[in-house]
């Protein structure tokens, strides 16, 4: 099937930082890109919806210059979490729809932040 | 609006026994279902699908799940359980539209003992 990456796989920053998650999908091209967090023992939440080319969509309640979402090509979305909090720490998944045809969508492995 | 609930947070099961993990959805339109399952600290993988075809879905590691409409359910089932079967499941409906935004449920904790 087709694959997603993500970088990293965890990070630890200090509060006040900046941080950069990447989502790759290695094997197609995604227009679509979806991201999510998981909290502790939680069901994922979606935090957007990341398009190539365009401004992202962002689900109610999540900060748009807190998550700042960039899909500058087919096959690469990020995530940055800008001035990053302890209540920021999260384990952070990312989603990529398979092209036409099929509808699925496939899961990175997951990056998980902790602020210190 | 769609929304899918997973009515057992955590099922304890003896290796080699049936397991079963439950799931209700709620759908304005014919709903795309999915279960998916997760690791620990690890990404999701999909298990199956349902999407308008057979009612009985087979999956990837002897899972399987039956759509009932009447009783808008989508019951995960699989004949015996092996010990790598513990992880997180999450029941998720699919929001029709152009981007195929996912709605998880609450997720249900498997645990397998020997």
């Amino acid at each position: 099937g087709a694959v997603v990456s993500q970088h990293p796989s965890w990070v630890i920053c200090k509060s006040g930082t900046s941080v950069k998650i990447e989502c790759r999908s290695l094997d197609f091209q995604a227009t679509t890109m979806f991201w999510y967090r998981q909290f502790p023992k939680q069901s994922l939440m979606l935090m957007a919806t990341s398009n190539e080319g365009s401004k992202a969509t962002y689900e109610q309640g999540v900060e748009k210059d807190k998550f700042l979402i960039n899909h500058a090509s087919l096959t690469l979305s990020t995530l940055t979490v800008t001035s990053a909090h302890p209540e920021d720490s999260s384990f952070y998944i990312c989603s990529a729809r398979a092209p036409l045809g099929t509808g699925e969508l496939f899961f990175g492995e997951g990056s998980r932040l902790t602020v210190l | 609006a769609q929304s899918v609930t997973q009515l057992d947070s955590h099922v304890s099961v003896s290796e080699g026994t049936p397991v079963l993990l439950r799931c209700n959805y709620s759908s304005s339109y014919s709903p795309s279902l999915f279960w998916y399952v997760q690791h620990p600290n690890k990404g999701l993988q999909l298990l199956l699908k349902y999407t308008s075809a057979a009612t009985l879905v087979k999956g990837i590691n002897g899972f399987e799940a039956e759509f009932k409409k009447s009783e808008t359910s989508f019951h995960l089932t699989k004949p015996s359980a092996h010990m790598s079967d513990a992880a997180e499941y999450f029941c998720v409906v699919s929001v029709p539209g152009g981007y195929n935004k996912l709605i998880f449920g609450a997720g249900t904790r498997l645990a397998v003992h020997p």
